[in-house]
């Protein structure tokens, strides 16, 4: 079975700190991609930052940069100069190609909350 | 961009009728959409995928007859909730691929559903 591990279900930092989200996954899939979603209180999913499984260098987009382990199956964002509107919570969700496409699998989220 | 619409962002009805949610991708074609479930302070659940011009796919456990599906153009997909129950209260939220390539899926803004 395919699935995706967040196993901090809330984390605070301080405004323009640096902070760690964790993700694992398992999967016996070799091609896949894997991603971190955001959702603000709004509720409206957003795209943060992609990582194909089979490129070794890590992903980043501005602020936000992943720590991709893959024989480790780890997958964790990093969000430097933390800010107010980074307050949401953080989606790692994974989907594998090839062969047999999967669908896109979440976990359970992280609560993040920025305080001034 | 990349944007998808739902409507109605929120729904109240009454047990027993039906409702209809739209999805639609606004600047791209999508061949395929997705509708996930999230419940409070959940992930997001999948409950089936649309195909322009077929049959959806159900998840395993999703009543196919109570949540009826239907992707009739590329940039349109629906789903009615029929015979609406209080347990069917939720937030429903649907998603497109853009670039089938990528796995990468836009989401949109969510419906919330209350059945009274």
């Amino acid at each position: 079975a395919q699935t995706v591990t967040q196993s901090q279900p809330e984390m605070s930092v301080q405004e323009a700190e640096t902070v760690t989200l964790s993700c694992t996954y398992d999967t016996s899939e070799s091609n896949y991609y894997l991603f971190w979603y955001k959702q603000p209180p709004s509720r409206q999913m957003i795209l943060v930052i992609r990582q194909e499984a089979y490129k070794q260098q890590n992903a980043t987009e501005n602020r936000f940069s992943v720590n991709f382990q893959k024989a480790a199956k780890s997958f964790s964002l990093k969000i430097s100069d933390s800010q107010l509107g980074d307050t949401a919570m953080y989606f790692c969700a994974f989907i594998n190609y090839g062969g047999s496409q999967g669908n896109l699998i979440f976990g359970k989220g992280t609560k993040l909350s920025v305080k001034p | 961009g990349a944007v998808v619409s739902q409507h109605p962002s929120r729904v109240i009805c009454k047990s027993g009728t039906s409702v209809k949610i739209e999805c639609r991708s606004l600047d791209f074609q999508a061949t395929t959409m997705f509708w996930y479930r999230q419940f409070p302070k959940q992930s997001l659940m999948l409950m089936a995928t649309s195909n322009e011009g077929s049959k959806a796919t159900y998840e395993q456990g999703v009543e196919k007859d109570k949540f009826l599906i239907n992707h009739a153009s590329l940039t349109l997909s629906t789903l009615t909730v029929t015979s609406a129950h209080p347990e069917d209260s939720s937030f429903y939220i649907c998603s497109a691929c853009r670039d089938p390539g990528t796995y990468e899926q836009y989401f949109g803004p969510g419906t919330r559903l209350t059945v009274t």
